[in-house]
């Protein structure tokens, strides 16, 4: 069963405009989000994160919102650059034994 | 540069054989996860070690097996290769519980 989704598999945005990237769980017991970034043959790299006791997080350019009735998050770039073009995987935490990731969404950033 | 180190980069062998595959978590945390990235299954959990001590499991074949050193470095093992055991393999090290650092990754490719 997938426990975090990321339904777009894709997301194509201008260069400068914002890019929303979303995702939705299903486990009520997920206290902690997190957004990373992928290159291919690279490893994850951290992003941002969000505690289930907060309903955003904010860091540069970055912004994560978390919607706990709705059990969605977002995550928003702006604005947005080429150099932004990667996969973007969400990811929750149980307690921070492991990580279930989403099965990630490709973004593009046009110039 | 997350801080998180693994080896071999890169990885081939035949079915039936074993491999190791090492990683060193960032300076500081005691946590190591080991994960698998196939094309099919996207990032998938394998198991956690926690200051020399298995913490958490999860869809972890019983051919493969893991354990973190006094040094706090980790090992997972790979037995009885399979073709289906081609994947990336990732590691990551954290200190909170939460926020996971990863490594480059490790290519196997089995023939």
């Amino acid at each position: 069963d997938q426990q975090v989704k990321q339904n777009s598999p894709s997301l194509s945005v201008q260069e400068g405009r914002i890019s929303i990237l979303n995702c939705d769980y299903t486990n009520s017991m997920f206290d902690y989000f997190l957004w990373y970034k992928k290159y291919p043959a690279e490893g994850p790299t951290f992003l941002i994160s969000i505690s289930s006791i907060k309903d955003k997080n904010e860091d540069g350019r970055f912004t994560v919102f978390l919607n706990k009735s709705a059990k969605h998050l977002s995550l928003h770039i702006v604005p947005s650059q080429p150099g932004d073009s990667a996969v973007y995987f969400c990811a929750a935490s149980d307690y921070g034994n492991k990580l279930v990731f989403g099965a990630g969404t490709i973004l593009r950033v046009k110039s | 540069d997350s801080g998180v180190t693994q080896t071999p980069k890169h990885l081939i062998t035949a079915t039936g054989q074993r491999v190791t595959l090492r990683c060193s978590p960032r300076s500081g945390d005691l946590s190591v996860y080991w994960y698998q990235q196939s094309l099919d299954q996207g990032l998938q959990f394998l198991i956690q070690y926690y200051n020399g001590e298995e913490r958490a499991k999860g869809n972890i074949l019983e051919r493969f097996s893991a354990q973190q050193f006094p040094d706090l470095h980790s090992e997972l093992n790979l037995s009885s290769l399979e073709l289906g055991d081609s994947a990336l393999y990732f590691c990551a090290s954290g200190l909170d519980g939460e926020t996971q650092y990863f490594g480059p990754g490790t290519r196997l490719l089995v023939l």
